[in-house]
């Protein structure tokens, strides 16, 4: 069964850091593109960043861009997203989400439970 | 304000047909495929169609995708009190280099 569990959410002052993980299960991690993608408070779905299977390509958001860094180990079955910087407006439940193996970009067929990130002070 | 346009509610009673639309345009929908979710407060969100029209396995047929030129749509009949739910659409755009979603339709059972 896959499984994706995000873990590393909490509570954090403006401008402080946060590293959210994303432990993998249940399928070949190492085969398949993940994602970051956050939901703020009563807003809709927000996609935040990509990595390739490899870790050669990699994209963000225009939101996040500069503060945030995506990362992945593939011997661990892990995925990261570091978090810098942090402004109120980052507050979000962030999800991690593995790429449909068919799908050409944007079809995230498995998603974890997501991690609440509250950023105040 | 969302680049993918969305009606934010749509409504229908059980056995309807339903249909959410989803406006782009060049850069996104027209050049790449779409994508649509359900997505339950407190639970992940689901994929029920992904590459315009195709559904994942384990997503009833009652649930459809299409997509011409810079709209795309998802269909729902046989409406069920059970797809409650918000529903987003979800592309690529070639001009952000990044994953865009709709604003979200929240379908309401009567």
């Amino acid at each position: 069964e896959v499984q994706l569990v995000e873990s590393g959410g909490g509570l954090i002052q403006p401008g402080g850091s946060l590293r959210l993980s994303c432990a993998a299960s249940g399928f070949t991690f190492s085969t398949y593109n993940m994602n970051w993608v956050r939901q703020a408070p009563g807003k809709g779905l927000e996609w935040v960043s990509y990595i390739t299977s490899s870790s050669g390509t990699i994209y963000y958001a225009d939101s996040v861009k500069g503060r945030f860094t995506i990362s992945r180990d593939n011997a661990k079955n892990s995925l990261s997203l570091q978090m810098n910087s942090l402004r109120a407006e980052d507050t979000a439940v962030y999800y991690c989400a593995r790429d449909h193996m068919y799908s050409s970009g944007a079809g995230f067929d498995y998603w974890g439970q997501g991690t609440l990130v509250t950023v105040s002070s | 304000q969302s680049v993918l346009t969305q009606p934010p509610s749509a409504s229908g009673t059980p056995g309807q047909r339903v249909t959410i639309s989803c406006s782009g345009s060049s850069s996104n929908i027209a050049s790449n495929t779409v994508n649509w979710y359900q997505h339950l407060p407190g639970t992940a969100p689901k994929l029920l169609i992904y590459s315009n029209d195709q559904r994942p396995s384990g997503v009833p047929d009652r649930f459809s995708g299409s997509k011409s030129g810079t709209s795309a749509s998802l269909a729902i009949r046989g409406l069920q009190s059970e797809d409650e739910a918000d529903y987003y659409c979800a592309t690529w755009d070639d001009s952000l280099n990044g994953v865009i979603f709709g604003g979200g339709t929240k379908l309401t059972v009567l």
